[in-house]
């Protein structure tokens, strides 16, 4: 079975600070996929990131960037120098590969809460 | 190009009635899945069609149905409601070939309250 589990419920920086978001998963397959989405309050989920399990290459993209480490089967997210626009729930998903085994599995959400 | 688009935004039922969500995809997504999102269960995976054909279903009794048309419309029922259907119902869209190389995209979702 796969499991996502991201520890921190709830967290609150003062704006222009750093935060890491943290994702564990589990899984017994070789070849998976990890995604992160953000949901602001009008409940979309938006697509952040996507990352296979063959490149752990670590991915930044502006003031957002990303740690996978198969090693402790993390996949950490960061928002350099936070922004009042960042607080959402953020979401780290697992799926498998193949056709019809691509269904995601959720983590149960980071909430981020960012103080001007 | 538009997004996915989820209709209606807001429905409330009370128990024992249906109900039925829409969700029209990305023009040109052949794949369309659904999720229920809680406060206590999080977001859950309820099935996902690709070309007319439910290609995976997640673990959720029978009262939940869903269909997809040949334009990729795509359509959740959920029959005899219960209190515990509350819940936001997300619809998410991909092309449905290449694999997961092309993310989901999700609908503002339903949000479906039941007295």
């Amino acid at each position: 079975a796969q499991k996502v589990t991201q520890a921190q419920t709830e967290i609150s920086v003062v704006e222009k600070e750093d935060v890491t978001l943290d994702c564990v998963y589990e899984t017994r397959d070789t070849t998976y996929y990890l995604f992160w989405y953000k949901q602001p309050p009008s409940g979309e989920l938006v697509f952040l990131i996507r990352r296979n399990s063959f490149d752990e290459q670590n991915e930044i993209s502006g003031r957002y960037s990303w740690n996978f480490q198969k090693s402790t089967s993390s996949f950490n997210f960061t928002i350099t120098a936070s922004q009042v626009v960042d607080s959402a729930v953020y979401f780290c998903a697992l799926s498998r590969s193949g056709f019809g085994n691509e269904k995601l599995t959720f983590g149960t959400g980071t909430r981020l809460t960012i103080i001007p | 190009k538009a997004g996915v688009t989820q209709t209606p935004r807001y429905l409330i039922k009370t128990r024992g009635q249906q109900v039925t969500l829409s969700c029209s995809p990305i023009s040109g997504h052949r794949s369309v899945s659904w999720y229920q999102q809680t406060p206590g269960q999080g977001l859950q995976f309820l099935f996902e069609y690709f070309s007319e054909t439910q290609r995976n279903k997640g673990n959720f009794p029978g009262r939940f149905s869903g269909r997809q048309f040949s334009n990729s419309r795509s359509e959740m029922n959920v029959s005899t409601l219960e209190l515990g259907d509350s819940a936001l119902y997300l619809c998410a869209s991909r092309p449905g070939t290449g694999g997961l190389g092309y993310g989901y995209t999700f609908g503002s979702g339903t949000r479906l309250t039941i007295v």
